[in-house]
């Protein structure tokens, strides 16, 4: 079966700090990657999604995702982190042919310092 | 505004007693789905639809029923709640063809507890 792995599920910061989020998941074959947040509160949101081409992808608020298809990871990263980046993060994959269903991970707690 | 709703927000109820958790999304979204959310596990989907009266089974469809019978509305329905399903849930919607069928718009969220 299909899965995904967020290796964090809790990661602590201190503003302007760097940050990484490492995704895997187990498919060989083409997949879309997307990653979600979900701010305190809010509902989650898109903020940013791999289709194909370019492997360096960029989505809202300074967020950048890789994806490295011989290591089946897409993990998400932002050069200097700010307290409002604060939230949950989740990392989901589809499967090509499989309905539009996201298999998601189980999510990364990301708390900033101010 | 475009957006997907749910009610009620934050809902008590007992063991056994049958419940409906409304969700509408006013997109024209062909493609809908229910998850559930439980620390340590991430979005798990309970059922999705494809389009009207298409529906199909998720990853965690046991004690979980679901219409559609509108293309807006995708209710999703507890007919004998059990504690192990208090949880948080989310009804999310997409359009149905394409890529951006994958971006999906998600509602606030439904806090369930079953005593």
């Amino acid at each position: 079966a299909q899965s995904v792995s967020q290796h964090n599920h809790h990661v602590i910061l201190s503003e302007a700090a760097s940050l990484e989020l490492g995704c895997n998941y187990s498919y060989g074959g083409t997949v879309n990657l997307f990653w979600y947040v979900q701010y305190p509160g809010q509902h989650l949101q898109l903020l940013l999604k791999y289709f194909s081409g370019d492997p360096l992808v960029k989505g809202i608020k300074g967020f950048e995702a890789e994806f490295i298809k011989s290591k089946f990871s897409f993990n998400l990263r932002k050069p200097s982190v700010q307290w409002s980046d604060t939230a949950e993060y989740f990392c989901a994959v589809n499967a090509l042919g499989s309905n539009y269903q996201l298999i998601w991970g189980a999510g990364t707690k990301l708390i900033i310092k101010p | 505004e475009a957006q997907v709703t749910q009610n009620p927000r934050y809902l008590i109820t007992v063991t056994g007693k049958k419940l409906t958790v409304t969700c509408s999304q006013n997109m024209n979204h062909e493609y809908m789905s229910w998850y559930r959310q439980d620390p340590g596990l991430g979005l798990r989907q309970i059922y999705y639809s494809m389009n009207v009266e298409v529906t199909d089974k998720g990853d965690v469809p046991e004690g979980y029923k679901v219409s559609r019978k509108e293309k807006r509305n995708f209710p999703l329905i507890l007919e004998s709640p059990s504690p192990n399903q208090t949880s948080l849930y989310f009804c999310a919607s997409s359009y149905g063809t394409g890529r951006s069928s994958y971006e999906q718009y998600f509602g606030p969220g439904t806090r369930l507890t079953v005593t």
